[in-house]
């Protein structure tokens, strides 16, 4: 079964810093797409970034950045010039299309990230 | 252990018609949403509760209604279909620092 775990619970970073999330992921399919979502106080789930696994090259969104190494299942968010808009909790996901048609959408338990003035 | 069970998996609607979907989880989560996804976008929130009785709206709700007379169920009313509310819908719930668990989705096509 596919599993998504982010091992990093709470973070913090001082304004105008670099920090990377971690996430891993377990699974046997080939073709999947991963997503890092923002969600703040008000529940939604924002879209950061999504990587289509057969692309080799890593996706970049303005100050959110990837690295996705797919052999080793792992796929960090690197966020660039922090801002105090950034605190928010982030969530790794993982989703594919099974051969019955449907979808598999699985969350990490997430990680709360602060930004710092 | 069923986790989260959306019906149906497809439908295909006229433009006018309602219909509901339904979501069920078995694992006493007090959060339960609704999100749609259109293509190449990401999540979008619908509606949420966070326990039988208590509803909120998120940040698309124009055209659904939800209720939660009960802490497994959460269905989605869709009135008056429209080909804007053709997408992917999830469902899902959660309990605090669990993360969440995502039904299979339901692809609704408007037509």
């Amino acid at each position: 079964a596919q599993t998504v775990t982010q091992s990093q619970p709470e973070m913090s970073v001082q304004e105008a810093e670099t920090v990377t999330l971690s996430c891993t992921y377990d699974t046997s399919e080939n073709n999947y797409y991963l997503f890092w979502y923002k969600q703040p106080p008000s529940r939604q789930m924002i879209l950061v970034i999504r990587q289509e696994a057969y692309k080799q090259q890593n996706a970049t969104e303005n100050r959110f950045s990837v690295n996705f190494q797919k052999a080793a299942k792992s796929f960090s968010l690197k966020i660039s010039d922090s801002q105090l808009g950034d605190t928010a909790m982030y969530f790794c996901a993982f989703m594919n299309f099974t051969t019955s048609g449907t979808y598999k959408y699985i969350f990490g338990t997430g990680t709360r990230l602060k930004v710092l003035a | 252990n069923a986790g989260v069970t959306q019906t149906p998996k497809f439908r295909i609607l006229k433009i006018g018609q309602s219909m509901t979907l339904q979501c069920t989880q078995d694992m006493n989560h007090n959060y339960m949403y609704w999100y749609r996804q259109d293509p190449g976008m990401g999540l979008k929130l619908i509606y949420y509760s966070v326990g039988a009785g208590i509803t909120d709206k998120g940040e698309v709700p124009n055209g659904y209604n939800v209720s939660r007379s009960t802490t497994e169920d959460f269905p989605l009313r869709l009135e008056l279909a429209a080909p804007s509310q053709t997408s992917v819908y999830f469902c899902a719930s959660s309990n605090t620092g669990y993360g969440y668990t995502f039904g299979s989705g339901t692809r609704l096509t408007v037509v």
